[in-house]
């Protein structure tokens, strides 16, 4: 399996803007970069994907690297809610075995 | 779309008890994957089917830990006996078959004492 490696815990300050880095070097052509998140007492849930161009959607922005060896979430404003852990994990479709590891620990301060 | 269903949704049972627990994946998906989630290992992957098959199972931990796909709307996790250590959440995650996103359940809560 390619491996993600991301920081273990990250603090934010509400209203700020959050860059959640994620490293995977050994990242293959056909492997779409995915993040997920997980709420407290929640399963994770799917926040962005992409493959080779940079993705918004309502939750969050992903940039990618140009070599495709590193990717970071964006969210523009985080709030309370988004306290959470987040997982970037490397995906090519349902055949593939998935792991998400620990992820980050997003915590946001009042 | 009443998303993954499992249950339950916690439980504790004594050590030596055996433990099922069920998921009904999202109608349509084919894919369905079995997860333990602990503080020290976060998100491990333990099985995952691929129309009822099961095709890798590299992650169930021991020969205690068994599942089954009877059918397309229906899988089982069984621990027997169960042990203090398998004391975590299990969650259960279906995907479409070329679909790029995964959903789970809300997980099972289980505590072996």
């Amino acid at each position: 399996d390619a491996k993600t490696t991301q920081p273990n815990s990250m603090e934010s300050n509400e209203e700020e803007p959050v860059h959640l880095p994620c490293n995977h070097s050994t990242i293959s052509g056909t492997d779409y970069i995915h993040w997920y998140r997980q709420l407290p007492s929640q399963g994770p849930e799917y926040v962005i994907h992409g493959l080779t161009s940079n993705v918004n959607n309502r939750m969050a922005s992903l940039a990618i690297a140009e070599d495709r060896k590193s990717s970071t979430l964006i969210l523009h404003r985080a709030t309370l809610r988004d306290a959470a852990v987040y997982y970037c994990i490397l995906y090519s479709g349902g055949y593939q075995k998935v792991t998400f590891g620990i992820g980050t620990k997003l915590q946001v301060i009042p | 779309d009443a998303g993954v269903i499992q249950s339950p949704r916690h439980e504790v049972t004594e050590m030596g008890q055996e433990v099922t627990l069920r998921c009904k994946p999202i109608s349509g998906h084919d894919y369905l994957f079995w997860y333990r989630q602990t503080m020290m290992r976060g998100l491990e992957l333990l099985i995952y089917f691929n129309n009822n098959v099961p095709i890798d199972d590299s992650g169930m931990p021991e020969d205690r830990f068994s599942a089954k796909m009877p059918n397309a709307s229906f899988s089982t996790l069984k621990i027997q006996p169960s042990e203090p250590r398998d004391s975590a959440v299990y969650f259960c995650a279906s995907t479409e078959p070329v679909g790029n996103t995964i959903y789970f359940g809300e997980g099972s809560w289980l505590t072996v004492v």
